[in-house]
């Protein structure tokens, strides 16, 4: 198994420039999430997903999107980038939201907006 | 709300020391889930530890150590005789049945040789 992966590793935007990162996992978890981590303040949630075709904002979905049209991918979409966007991103899977099972993290992905 | 705390922001200690770092959580649920995350200079996030609300044995694997306390609310994780690999930044996270993971602010240890 791969586990977690994400794309790209490392990006560099302009204020205003929209892009997505990308994550996808194979061990059939239903349940899958986006975090930032920014220093000093942990990992704060952005989006996150139950299943295939759900999804809900987290702590701080201002200027993001997801969607959700697989079990194995789970998209975020920066709509049109702003400096405060910088930090580093992480995407996590898991068999079911809370409950016993730990979450399974994939590299992260760290965002620069100039 | 559920809250996790870790008072400590940086620890350094030299090689062979133990060191505990401290997590304090908040819910009001009765069933909640308990966990310890390490993070390397990689950056990579590595699960350590689950524990759930209704067990309060101590847990040891090799040189860590886990002493959770309902009373104080606390799941504090200790490091014996602590080497440069364990130098990381370390997550103590809050889980509520059926909703999200909260996670502390982390700590960062430095061991140094």
């Amino acid at each position: 198994n791969a586990g977690v992966t994400q794309t790209p590793k490392f990006q560099v935007l302009k204020t205003g420039q929209s892009m997505t990162l990308q994550c996808a996992q194979d061990m059939n978890h239903e349940y899958m999430s986006w975090y930032r981590q920014d220093p000093g303040m942990g990992l704060r949630l952005i989006h996150y997903s139950v299943g295939a075709g759900i999804t809900d904002q987290g702590e701080v979905p201002n200027g993001y999107n997801v969607s959700r049209s697989t079990t194995e991918d789970f998209p975020l979409r920066l709509l049109s980038a702003a400096p405060s966007q910088t930090s580093v991103y992480f995407c996590a899977s898991s068999y079911s939201p809370g409950a016993t099972y730990e979450q399974y993290f994939g590299p992260g992905t760290r965002l620069t907006v100039t | 709300a559920q809250k996790v705390t870790q008072a400590q922001t940086e620890i350094s200690v030299v090689e062979k020391e133990d060191v505990t770092l401290d997590c304090v959580y908040e819910t009001r649920d009765t069933t909640y889930y308990l966990f310890w995350y390490k993070q390397p200079p990689s950056g990579e996030l590595v699960f350590l530890i689950r524990r759930n609300s209704f067990d309060e044995q101590n847990e040891i694997s090799g040189r860590y150590s886990w002493n959770f306390q309902k009373s104080t609310s606390s799941f504090n994780f200790t490091i014996t005789a602590s080497q440069v690999v364990d130098s990381a930044v370390y997550f103590c996270a809050l889980s509520i049945l059926g909703q999200n993971f909260v996670f502390g602010p982390g700590t960062r240890l430095s061991v140094l040789p």
